[in-house]
């Protein structure tokens, strides 16, 4: 059954740091989506994209993210300068359409990765 | 006022006990109702959905909708220690989707 994936499963990095989370979504799937999950809080809507811009985004979704396709099959969000309240699982997420009614708009979840700003 | 409210638990049952779980919700645009469930360290997992109101069974599983009351509920029969996991409601217009905290479940064998 295909499934999305993500690398790396846990990333630790310096405050200040760069970092890039890669997914890599269901190949047939045209919507791809980013959450966020700070440990023992609720899964956070960040961003979504489709055809290669963003459709809609958080207010978490500061300057400091940015995502990018930059072939046929990676989907990345990168933080530019990390800071501790980035700590956090990023789920990435994509789905075929957004079409209400279709059953064609579930999301399904990639088993996600660990961020962790030291 | 949050979009999704969900009472965290944690919940514990024992093996066989009919589970009932619930949320509300306050944006009357939402159509579709996801539950996800999620196991330690891993991505949610799409389990059902309904449209709208209703009621919708699969298996051991029941997902009610009352848009009237935004009430959102999931029920589970005959629970299996298998089905110990974090539950996330996920009320959504189609694109965007917001997510209850989650609802802890054991079930103890």
């Amino acid at each position: 059954e295909p499934e999305v994936t993500q690398t790396p499963s846990h990333q630790v990095t310096q405050m200040g740091q760069e970092v890039i989370l890669r997914c890599v979504p269901i190949s047939n799937h045209l919507y791809f989506y980013w959450y966020r999950q700070i440990l023992g809080q609720k899964v956070e809507f960040l961003v979504s994209f489709y055809n290669n811009e963003i459709s809609e985004k958080s207010e978490i979704f500061d300057d400091q993210f940015s995502v990018e396709r930059p072939d046929g099959s990676n989907f990345t969000l990168k933080i530019r300068s990390t800071k501790l309240e980035d700590s956090a699982m990023y789920f990435c997420a994509s789905s075929v359409t957004i079409q209400p009614g279709l059953g064609t708009d579930t999301q399904y979840f990639g088993p996600g990765t660990r961020l962790t700003v030291l | 006022q949050k979009e999704v409210e969900q009472d965290p638990g944690p919940l514990s049952v024992p093996e066989g006990a009919i589970v009932s779980l619930n949320c509300t919700y306050s944006n009357s645009a939402f159509q579709y109702f996801m539950w996800y469930r999620q196991y330690s360290r891993k991505g949610p997992e799409l389990l059902m959905y309904t449209y709208s109101s209703g009621n919708k069974e699969d298996g051991r599983f029941t997902a009610q909708v009352d848009k009237s009351s935004k009430y959102i509920s999931l029920f589970i029969r005959d629970s299996q220690p298998s089905d110990s996991a974090t539950y996330l409601c996920a009320p959504n217009t189609g694109n965007q989707f917001y997510f209850g905290t989650g609802t802890s479940l054991t079930v103890i064998p």
